[in-house]
């Protein structure tokens, strides 16, 4: 898991309502990504980071959110919005560069009640 | 635990025999490649990763082949052990598009 956290490990939340995960590095790492998996798929992007307050959405963003105030922090929320939320979710940051190699955290798994 | 690796197919081996994982890139342009593991409930692990001006690289027991001409990635794994029980995934990335694309990966388990 290297440098970075993901909180929390298991995550619970009722139908309708935002929420929110942490994900923190202290890796020095300029970019940051947020994935999701689920069963039997390769990992989808939702959202990156190449840099402080800038952000692009990935292949999956809608229902989603992120920000990026600062460079070891990139949280994510769920919101409502997003129609089929349960899920494991994995955030990476890797040096910006040609061929930037990522490092994951530990995940944390989405259950939506 | 994580039911990420459900529906994966599955190569078992002996414990000490030698494990050969196969990944099927998609595009033609990409020119980095990565092996990740996964144990379950856990977030993937880097293991070794191969530019795509090479054709193989060994780690510590773990050597990848890259065969551009058919887009074929592969990742062995010498002397298998039971903690290399795990889902391993190959990740391609593009320098023109900036993005990796994640393979669905290979569940390995090791038999004592």
């Amino acid at each position: 898991d290297g440098g970075i956290t993901q909180s929390p490990k298991y995550l619970f939340r009722k139908e309708g309502q935002n929420v929110t995960l942490s994900c923190e590095q202290n890796l020095n790492h300029d970019a940051m990504y947020w994935y999701r998996q689920d069963p039997g798929q390769g990992l989808r992007l939702i959202y990156y980071s190449q840099i402080v307050n800038d952000f692009q959405k990935g292949d999956i963003a809608e229902g989603y959110s992120v920000s990026r105030e600062k460079k070891e922090s990139f949280p994510l929320t769920v919101t409502s919005a997003q129609k089929n939320p349960t899920a494991f979710y994995l955030c990476a940051s890797g040096t910006s560069g040609v061929a930037d190699t990522q490092y994951f955290g530990p995940g944390t798994r989405l259950t939506v009640l | 635990g994580e039911s990420v690796g459900l529906h994966l197919p599955t190569l078992s081996v002996q414990e000490g025999d030698n494990s050969i994982i196969n990944c099927a890139y998609s595009n033609s342009a990409s020119d980095y490649f990565i092996w990740y593991k996964q144990e379950s409930g856990k977030g993937p692990q880097f293991i070794i990763d191969i530019r795509s001006n090479m054709d193989k690289r060994q780690g510590q027991r773990v050597t990848v082949l890259l065969n551009k001409t058919v887009k074929h990635l592969s990742l062995q794994i010498a002397a298998t052990q039971p903690g290399d029980s795990a889902v391993y995934f190959c990740a391609e990335f593009s320098s023109g598009t900036y993005k990796y694309i994640f393979g669905t990966g290979t569940r390995l388990k090791v038999l004592a």
